[in-house]
């Protein structure tokens, strides 16, 4: 059975970079057609996608974070991270990894169980 | 970019029918999906491609299309479906999601 799990620092300072990073066990991340994706959830709001990543090294991040994100693949680990740069409490929220499994925009059918991050010096 | 509107809340009885809807252009020619999260919780995936529902979803809940509002139907509510529940789409610009809308069991 298919899991993820999440990694990094709980606390950021701003302006820094949040980097976090999701473990693939129980199935590889190179399966032909899945894409692994980044989203978070602040507190008080919604859902919001920060980006998708195909084994392939294809990326598609959203248009509001696109100009702080980079997503990278380790396929040798098994895993996915998430950078962030220029952090601002704004950026405070739950953060979730999870695989899409019908485009890199869609089918998000396996999630990790989220990891806090709160930005904060 | 395409928005999607969600109520913010529905409430209903426990075995009474509850209905969320979903507005946005976008629905019109892409598919839409539903997520269940509950608190604390990781979200779940509740429908695929409109109106599909994964083996592992109970079959009290369903979806259906319309034009460019979809509805996600939940026959006879059970209080632990108390939760807040997001439609989502993609757009040119990537994965969409509505604002999502917690249901209250009353």
């Amino acid at each position: 059975q298919l899991h993820l799990q999440e990694s990094g620092p709980g606390l950021v300072k701003p302006s820094e970079t949040l980097s976090l990073t999701c473990t693939v066990s129980g199935g590889s991340i190179n399966t032909r057609g899945d894409y692994w994706g980044w989203f978070r959830r602040a507190p008080g709001k919604g859902l919001e996608w920060i980006g998708s990543v195909h084994s392939s090294g294809s990326t598609y991040y959203s248009p509001s974070l696109k100009s702080r994100v980079t997503l990278s693949v380790d396929k040798s680990k098994n895993q996915f991270s998430l950078s962030l740069r220029s952090v601002t409490p704004a950026d405070t929220a739950m953060y979730y990894c999870a695989r899409l499994y019908i485009s890199g925009y869609a089918g998000m059918d396996v999630w990790g169980q989220g990891t806090t991050v709160t930005v904060s010096s | 970019s395409s928005e999607l509107t969600q109520p913010p809340s529905v409430s209903v009885s426990p075995g009474q029918t509850a209905r969320i809807t979903c507005s946005g252009d976008v629905l019109s020619r892409q598919y839409s999906f539903w997520y269940q999260q509950k608190p604390g919780l990781a979200p779940i995936l509740l429908i695929v491609n409109d109106s599909e529902r994964p083996s592992r979803i109970p079959e009290r809940f369903s979806a259906s299309s319309s034009g460019t509002t979809v509805t996600l139907t939940i026959t006879g509510v059970q209080p632990e479906d108390e939760a807040d529940y997001y439609c989502q789409a993609a757009d040119s610009s990537g994965v969409l999601f509505g604002g999502g809308t917690k249901l209250t069991v009353l």
